[in-house]
């Protein structure tokens, strides 16, 4: 396995601010996505960040609202632009570890509070 | 849309008792299933992968995949207070996992 991290662990945020999570591993990746975790809900995958390129959203996610970076294979950030308390959420990095075949693992989350 | 489904529960067992969770998807085409435990307040961890047809053991755990009823299950033996969680299906589907929407389990000292 990985030693993912995320930043921060947990914020407060006032409606119409943005906030930018990053998510750092401590290995080789091949693939690095970005999940929603709504509160009482499951996991609903954001997008598939691409280094280099612009990220790949899942229908229903824009790149005005949530603009991905990844800069290089184990570093990526999520923003969480014009934020109302409908995004307040757990913010989930999750990755694919070179040699691990299709096995994905998760990071500690962001959770997100918006007022 | 492709789907994952799961009873969301609560399923409540008493200690020592064996934990029976199921799962059902509707891609045929999926090849990679996996269960993933998640505690309150805590990110997802991997419980098991299973990709055969038939049984996968590991530890307490047991993974049952049957793609001709595009099924797929978690036993849990002898459960602990511990294992009380939310397990969450995921299906792979296009490079994508895809999850369900989870089952709480509640096991019982």
């Amino acid at each position: 396995s990985a030693v993912i991290s995320q930043k921060p662990s947990r914020d407060i945020c006032q409606r119409g601010t943005s906030l930018t999570i990053q998510c750092q591993v401590d290995s080789q990746v091949t693939m690095m996505f970005w999940y929603r975790q709504q509160p009482g809900q499951s996991l609903t995958l954001i997008a598939t960040a691409n280094q280099g390129s612009e990220a790949t959203y899942e229908s229903g996610f824009v790149i005005d609202k949530f603009p991905i970076s990844r800069p290089n294979l184990t570093f990526s950030t999520l923003t969480v632009s014009n934020m109302s308390p409908e995004d307040s959420s757990i913010y989930l990095c999750s990755v694919l570890l070179a040699g691990a075949a299709d096995t994905q693992y998760f990071g500690p989350g962001t959770r997100l509070t918006v007022l | 849309q492709k789907e994952v489904e799961q009873n969301s529960g609560p399923l409540s067992v008493p200690e020592g008792a064996i934990a029976s969770l199921n799962c059902t998807y509707s891609d045929r085409g999926s090849q990679s299933f996996f269960w993933y435990r998640q505690y309150s307040g805590k990110s997802p961890e991997l419980i098991m992968s299973i990709y055969s047809n038939g049984d996968k053991e590991d530890g307490r755990f047991t993974a049952q995949l049957n793609k001709a009823s595009q099924y797929v299950s978690l036993l849990i033996r002898d459960s602990q207070p511990s294992d009380s969680a939310t397990y969450l299906c995921a299906v792979k589907e296009g490079g994508k996992l895809i999850f369900g929407q989870g089952t709480e389990l509640s096991v019982k000292p």
